[in-house]
């Protein structure tokens, strides 16, 4: 099992730029997650998802769109780019919304 | 809102010392979760503890989940080069739901040798 998968790496965008991070697991969890990772503030929750079908907003959800329409994918939409965007991003997964396993992470630069 | 908070943020030891890390939530937990990052890499699950006053040890680790089910702990002894990263405590509420899992800011370890 290649577990839980993020692209891009690394990604630089311009202020105001779209674009969309992908994450998709084949553990067929149903609870997947999207968190952000910054010096100092550890894991804050962007969105998160129970099912295919079904998402909700964590923490700090404003200015990011989730869809699952599939158990393995759960991408993560950034509609218009902003400096405050720039983080670490990482996607995970879990069975009943427990253990978290965490894909390796999008290194987003938003100048 | 629940904050899970974690001290210290930063702890600096030469190799061969202990070294503990805490975490205090301002609500009772349904269990709690440790989780570790190396440099440069992704969190990684440790040990989830679930009843009061429960102990678990791995090797050099040893986890403790408070009597009131609101702290939790994780002691290294002794430690070693490779325990150099990141160590997060992630909170549940009870009702189990992914938007009530919290996570503290972490603690990082940096190791002399």
């Amino acid at each position: 099992n290649a577990g839980v998968t993020q692209t891009p790496k690394f990604q630089v965008l311009k202020t105001g730029q779209s674009m969309t991070l992908q994450c998709a697991q084949d553990m067929n969890h149903e609870y997947m997650s999207w968190y952000r990772q910054d010096p100092g503030m550890g894991l804050r929750l962007i969105h998160y998802s129970v099912g295919a079908g079904i998402t909700d907003q964590g923490e700090v959800p404003n200015g990011y769109n989730v869809s699952r329409s599939t158990t393995e994918d759960f991408p993560l939409r950034l509609l218009s780019a902003a400096p405050s965007q720039t983080s670490v991003y990482f996607c995970a997964s879990s069975y009943g919304g427990q253990t978290q396993y965490f894909g390796p992470g999008t290194r987003l630069l938003v100048l | 809102g629940q904050q899970v908070m974690q001290i210290p943020q930063y702890q600096h030891v030469q190799e061969g010392e202990d070294f503990t890390t805490y975490c205090n939530s301002s609500t009772t937990l349904s269990n709690i979760q440790w989780y570790k990052q190396r440099p440069g890499g992704h969190p990684v699950f440790l040990i989830q503890l679930v009843k009061s006053g429960e102990v678990k040890k791995q090797k050099r680790l040893t986890f403790q989940f408070g009597e009131a089910k609101k702290n939790s702990s994780l002691h290294i002894t002794a430690t070693q080069t490779t325990d150099v990263g990141t160590y997060f405590c992630a909170g549940m509420n009870y009702g189990g739901s992914q938007g009530n899992l919290i996570f503290g800011k972490g603690t990082k370890l940096s190791v002399k040798p």
